[in-house]
Protein backbone atom coordinates (compact mmCIF):
# COMPACT_ATOMS: atom_id res chain seq x y z
CA UNK A 1 0.00 0.00 0.00
CA UNK A 2 0.61 3.71 -0.19
CA UNK A 3 3.39 4.98 2.46
CA UNK A 4 3.49 8.56 4.02
CA UNK A 5 7.19 9.43 5.09
CA UNK A 6 6.38 11.49 8.00
CA UNK A 7 9.05 13.39 10.57
CA UNK A 8 10.25 13.98 12.71
CA UNK A 9 8.92 10.66 14.90
CA UNK A 10 9.35 12.65 17.71
CA UNK A 11 10.15 16.72 19.09
CA UNK A 12 11.10 17.68 22.33
CA UNK A 13 10.81 21.73 22.57
CA UNK A 14 10.42 24.42 25.15
CA UNK A 15 7.10 26.02 25.60
CA UNK A 16 7.24 28.94 22.90
CA UNK A 17 9.39 27.72 20.31
CA UNK A 18 8.18 26.90 17.02
CA UNK A 19 7.55 23.66 15.54
CA UNK A 20 7.34 21.91 12.16
CA UNK A 21 6.69 18.43 10.57
CA UNK A 22 5.96 17.26 7.33
CA UNK A 23 4.66 14.36 5.23
CA UNK A 24 6.32 13.13 2.18
CA UNK A 25 4.90 10.63 -0.68
CA UNK A 26 6.38 8.63 -3.65
CA UNK A 27 2.51 9.55 -5.12
CA UNK A 28 0.12 12.52 -5.58
CA UNK A 29 -2.79 12.65 -2.90
CA UNK A 30 -5.21 15.28 -4.22
CA UNK A 31 -6.47 16.37 -0.34
CA UNK A 32 -3.51 16.71 2.70
CA UNK A 33 -5.10 16.68 5.92
CA UNK A 34 -3.23 17.12 9.31
CA UNK A 35 -4.88 15.32 12.71
CA UNK A 36 -4.06 15.73 16.37
CA UNK A 37 -4.82 13.13 18.31
CA UNK A 38 -4.45 13.14 22.33
CA UNK A 39 -3.83 10.03 24.67
CA UNK A 40 -7.60 8.05 25.12
CA UNK A 41 -8.95 10.23 22.04
CA UNK A 42 -9.71 9.88 18.69
CA UNK A 43 -7.87 12.12 15.78
CA UNK A 44 -9.45 15.51 15.43
CA UNK A 45 -9.16 17.45 12.25
CA UNK A 46 -7.17 20.48 11.98
CA UNK A 47 -6.44 21.72 9.02
CA UNK A 48 -7.40 20.45 5.51
CA UNK A 49 -5.74 21.39 2.08
CA UNK A 50 -7.21 20.71 -1.40
CA UNK A 51 -4.83 22.61 -4.03
CA UNK A 52 -1.50 22.20 -4.57
CA UNK A 53 0.50 25.34 -3.32
CA UNK A 54 -2.30 26.36 -1.00
CA UNK A 55 -1.29 27.62 2.16
CA UNK A 56 -3.55 27.25 5.10
CA UNK A 57 -3.92 28.46 8.59
CA UNK A 58 -5.70 28.18 11.93
CA UNK A 59 -5.02 30.10 14.74
CA UNK A 60 -1.13 29.31 15.56
CA UNK A 61 -1.01 26.63 12.89
CA UNK A 62 -0.43 26.94 9.44
CA UNK A 63 0.24 24.09 6.88
CA UNK A 64 0.77 23.83 2.93
CA UNK A 65 -0.03 21.50 0.29
CA UNK A 66 3.47 20.81 -1.71
CA UNK A 67 3.27 22.33 -5.27
CA UNK A 68 4.35 18.12 -6.42
CA UNK A 69 1.41 16.61 -4.62
CA UNK A 70 3.10 14.56 -2.80
CA UNK A 71 4.03 16.67 0.43
CA UNK A 72 3.03 19.11 2.85
CA UNK A 73 3.89 20.16 5.59
CA UNK A 74 2.70 21.78 9.48
CA UNK A 75 3.93 24.54 11.13
CA UNK A 76 2.97 25.67 14.94
CA UNK A 77 4.08 29.05 15.94
CA UNK A 78 4.34 29.64 20.11
CA UNK A 79 3.89 26.41 21.49
CA UNK A 80 2.35 25.82 24.57
CA UNK A 81 1.92 23.14 27.18
CA UNK A 82 -1.58 22.03 25.36
CA UNK A 83 -0.19 21.16 22.07
CA UNK A 84 1.19 18.23 23.57
CA UNK A 85 0.13 15.13 21.41
CA UNK A 86 0.83 13.54 18.33
CA UNK A 87 -0.04 15.26 14.68
CA UNK A 88 -1.07 12.72 11.94
CA UNK A 89 -0.69 13.81 8.32
CA UNK A 90 -2.73 12.21 5.95
CA UNK A 91 -3.62 11.94 2.12
CA UNK A 92 -6.38 11.36 -0.06
CA UNK A 93 -6.60 10.26 -3.51
CA UNK A 94 -9.61 11.10 -5.55
CA UNK A 95 -9.82 7.90 -7.10
CA UNK A 96 -9.79 5.68 -4.07
CA UNK A 97 -13.17 4.97 -2.66
CA UNK A 98 -15.13 7.45 -0.86
CA UNK A 99 -12.92 9.86 1.92
CA UNK A 100 -10.67 6.55 2.61
CA UNK A 101 -7.37 8.16 4.65
CA UNK A 102 -3.71 7.13 4.33
CA UNK A 103 -2.31 8.29 7.15
CA UNK A 104 1.74 8.96 8.28
CA UNK A 105 3.40 7.48 11.37
CA UNK A 106 2.67 10.56 13.49
CA UNK A 107 5.00 12.91 15.16
CA UNK A 108 5.11 12.90 18.94
CA UNK A 109 5.24 16.86 20.39
CA UNK A 110 6.68 17.06 24.13
CA UNK A 111 6.40 21.07 25.30
CA UNK A 112 8.24 21.80 27.95
CA UNK A 113 7.09 24.49 30.33
CA UNK B 1 -14.94 13.80 18.11
CA UNK B 2 -18.67 14.94 18.95
CA UNK B 3 -20.88 13.32 16.98
CA UNK B 4 -19.28 9.94 15.95
CA UNK B 5 -20.49 7.97 18.73
CA UNK B 6 -18.23 4.24 19.24
CA UNK B 7 -18.42 2.33 21.95
CA UNK B 8 -17.62 0.35 24.12
CA UNK B 9 -14.88 2.52 24.79
CA UNK B 10 -12.91 -0.02 26.10
CA UNK B 11 -13.30 -4.06 25.83
CA UNK B 12 -11.13 -7.13 26.69
CA UNK B 13 -11.95 -10.39 25.19
CA UNK B 14 -10.48 -13.43 25.94
CA UNK B 15 -8.37 -15.25 23.08
CA UNK B 16 -11.22 -17.02 20.84
CA UNK B 17 -14.13 -14.75 21.84
CA UNK B 18 -15.92 -12.65 20.03
CA UNK B 19 -15.90 -8.77 20.02
CA UNK B 20 -18.57 -6.33 18.78
CA UNK B 21 -17.79 -2.82 18.02
CA UNK B 22 -20.71 -0.24 17.20
CA UNK B 23 -19.80 3.20 15.50
CA UNK B 24 -23.27 5.56 14.85
CA UNK B 25 -21.43 8.02 12.38
CA UNK B 26 -22.54 11.80 12.99
CA UNK B 27 -26.31 12.88 12.34
CA UNK B 28 -26.69 12.95 8.37
CA UNK B 29 -23.54 11.14 7.09
CA UNK B 30 -23.74 7.91 5.80
CA UNK B 31 -20.36 7.14 5.01
CA UNK B 32 -18.55 5.39 7.22
CA UNK B 33 -14.77 3.63 7.37
CA UNK B 34 -13.19 1.47 10.29
CA UNK B 35 -9.13 2.18 11.34
CA UNK B 36 -7.20 0.11 13.14
CA UNK B 37 -4.19 1.95 15.56
CA UNK B 38 -1.26 -0.39 16.74
CA UNK B 39 0.43 1.49 19.54
CA UNK B 40 2.82 3.77 18.41
CA UNK B 41 1.88 3.63 14.72
CA UNK B 42 -0.54 5.27 12.98
CA UNK B 43 -3.85 4.44 11.52
CA UNK B 44 -4.84 1.57 9.11
CA UNK B 45 -7.78 1.22 6.74
CA UNK B 46 -9.54 -1.54 7.56
CA UNK B 47 -12.89 -1.19 5.82
CA UNK B 48 -15.57 1.30 3.71
CA UNK B 49 -19.01 1.36 4.43
CA UNK B 50 -22.31 3.05 2.74
CA UNK B 51 -25.68 1.94 4.21
CA UNK B 52 -26.21 -1.87 3.90
CA UNK B 53 -23.29 -2.16 1.17
CA UNK B 54 -19.57 -2.58 1.46
CA UNK B 55 -17.28 0.01 -1.16
CA UNK B 56 -13.85 -0.67 -0.26
CA UNK B 57 -13.16 -4.11 2.54
CA UNK B 58 -9.13 -4.08 1.25
CA UNK B 59 -7.35 -2.97 4.45
CA UNK B 60 -9.61 -5.71 6.48
CA UNK B 61 -8.22 -9.14 7.11
CA UNK B 62 -9.98 -11.89 4.93
CA UNK B 63 -11.00 -14.53 7.90
CA UNK B 64 -12.32 -13.38 11.32
CA UNK B 65 -13.34 -9.85 10.33
CA UNK B 66 -16.27 -8.57 9.03
CA UNK B 67 -18.45 -5.32 9.10
CA UNK B 68 -22.15 -4.06 8.56
CA UNK B 69 -23.64 -0.93 8.03
CA UNK B 70 -27.36 -1.61 8.27
CA UNK B 71 -30.29 0.78 7.11
CA UNK B 72 -31.04 1.15 10.96
CA UNK B 73 -28.43 1.22 13.56
CA UNK B 74 -24.89 1.34 14.09
CA UNK B 75 -22.24 0.15 11.94
CA UNK B 76 -20.66 -2.85 13.53
CA UNK B 77 -17.05 -4.47 13.11
CA UNK B 78 -17.38 -7.74 14.21
CA UNK B 79 -14.40 -10.17 14.92
CA UNK B 80 -14.53 -13.51 15.54
CA UNK B 81 -12.12 -15.74 17.49
CA UNK B 82 -10.18 -13.36 18.79
CA UNK B 83 -6.16 -13.27 19.05
CA UNK B 84 -3.43 -11.19 20.84
CA UNK B 85 -2.63 -9.43 17.44
CA UNK B 86 -6.46 -8.27 17.43
CA UNK B 87 -5.32 -6.13 20.42
CA UNK B 88 -5.49 -2.29 19.28
CA UNK B 89 -7.70 0.44 19.12
CA UNK B 90 -9.97 0.58 16.57
CA UNK B 91 -11.60 3.92 15.35
CA UNK B 92 -14.60 4.47 13.32
CA UNK B 93 -15.25 7.61 11.24
CA UNK B 94 -17.66 9.04 9.32
CA UNK B 95 -17.97 11.81 6.04
CA UNK B 96 -20.64 13.69 5.05
CA UNK B 97 -20.00 13.72 1.86
CA UNK B 98 -22.06 11.87 -0.97
CA UNK B 99 -19.64 11.58 -3.84
CA UNK B 100 -16.77 10.60 -0.78
CA UNK B 101 -13.78 13.01 -1.08
CA UNK B 102 -15.01 14.79 2.31
CA UNK B 103 -12.88 15.11 5.51
CA UNK B 104 -12.87 12.65 8.12
CA UNK B 105 -14.03 12.83 11.71
CA UNK B 106 -13.31 10.04 13.85
CA UNK B 107 -15.17 9.25 16.71
CA UNK B 108 -12.67 8.04 20.56
CA UNK B 109 -12.41 4.60 19.78
CA UNK B 110 -12.64 1.16 21.21
CA UNK B 111 -9.54 0.15 22.83
CA UNK B 112 -9.72 -4.16 22.45
CA UNK B 113 -7.46 -6.30 24.85
CA UNK B 114 -7.45 -9.35 24.15
CA UNK B 115 -5.63 -11.36 27.12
Amino acid sequence: GQQLNQSPQSMFIQEGEDVSMNCTSSSIFNTWLWYKQDPGEGPVLLIALYKAGELTSNGRLTAQFGITRKDSFLNISASIPSDVGIYFCAGQRRETSGSRLTFGEGTQLTVNP
Amino acid sequence: NAGVMQNPRHLVRRRGQEARLRCSPMKGHSHVYWYRQLPEEGLKFMVYLQKENIIDESGMPKERFSAEFPKEGPSILRIQQVVRGDSAAYFCASSPSRGGGGPLHFGNGTRLTVT
